[in-house]
């Protein structure tokens, strides 16, 4: 057990829908990031928050979007949804702001897309 | 190519053999990392290695960093069936966000 906790672990939707899935970091983790896989695309990295900012982007799609809470969990939105959004999305954290160390995975959330 | 391939993409082996995957990159690194990711399941770190750094051992894991060839080594000795797993390398190009390669899938038949 990572000590990540994503929730849910399956949702089932229709295109143009929107969705949001919900992370918890592992505790004393300042940063979260999220990753998006797929069988075309491998690990797709999405966007990073540290301590509740924004602090780096990849490559995430105008209609996701995604914010931090002051209790540190974090939501990635996932809007007017496309079949090609259909995907495992992971959150992963770490204790600090760069990317230098071990990043710890949650079980994913797994979208399909109708 | 991406910036972290990994070599070869699929490999089946009998339990007990050693199993190597590769991990070839583009740009300057700081730190390469290994992940193991179980069939639908999220991804467990195994080990990393900082670019001054040569060799690092964990338990049945060696792996090796060559900075000048940009590449890296995962061996798994006296593999078990419980390895069966696909495996990917990260790295952190100019010391950014780690960027995971597509992964070697390996399969340890009992």
């Amino acid at each position: 057990d990572s000590g990540v906790t994503q929730t849910p672990k399956h949702l089932i939707t229709a295109t143009g829908q929107r969705v949001t899935l919900r992370c918890s970091p592992r505790s004393g983790d300042l940063s979260v990031y999220w990753y998006q896989q797929s069988l075309d695309q491998g690990l797709q990295f999405l966007i990073q928050y540290y301590n509740g900012e924004e602090r780096a982007k990849g490559n995430i799609l105008e209609r996701f979007s995604a914010q931090q809470f002051p209790d540190l969990h974090s939501e990635l939105n996932l809007s007017s949804l496309e079949l090609g959004d259909s995907a495992l999305y992971f959150c992963a954290s770490s204790v600090g702001v760069t990317n230098t160390g071990e990043l710890f995975f949650g079980e994913g959330s797994r979208l399909t897309v109708l | 190519s991406q910036q972290g391939e990994e070599d070869p993409q699929a490999l089946s082996i009998q339990e007990g053999e050693n199993a190597t995957m590769n991990c070839s990159y583009k740009t300057s690194i700081n730190n390469l990392q290994w992940y193991r990711q179980n069939s639908g399941r999220g991804l467990v770190h195994l080990i990393l290695i900082r670019s001054n750094e040569r060799e690092k051992h964990s338990g049945r894991l060696r792996v090796t960093l060559d900075t000048s060839k940009k590449s890296s080594s995962l061996l798994i000795t006296a593999s078990r069936a419980a390895d069966t797993a696909s495996y990917f390398c990260a790295t952190d190009p100019y010391g950014q966000n780690f960027v995971f390669g597509p992964g070697t899938r390996l399969s340890v038949l009992p």
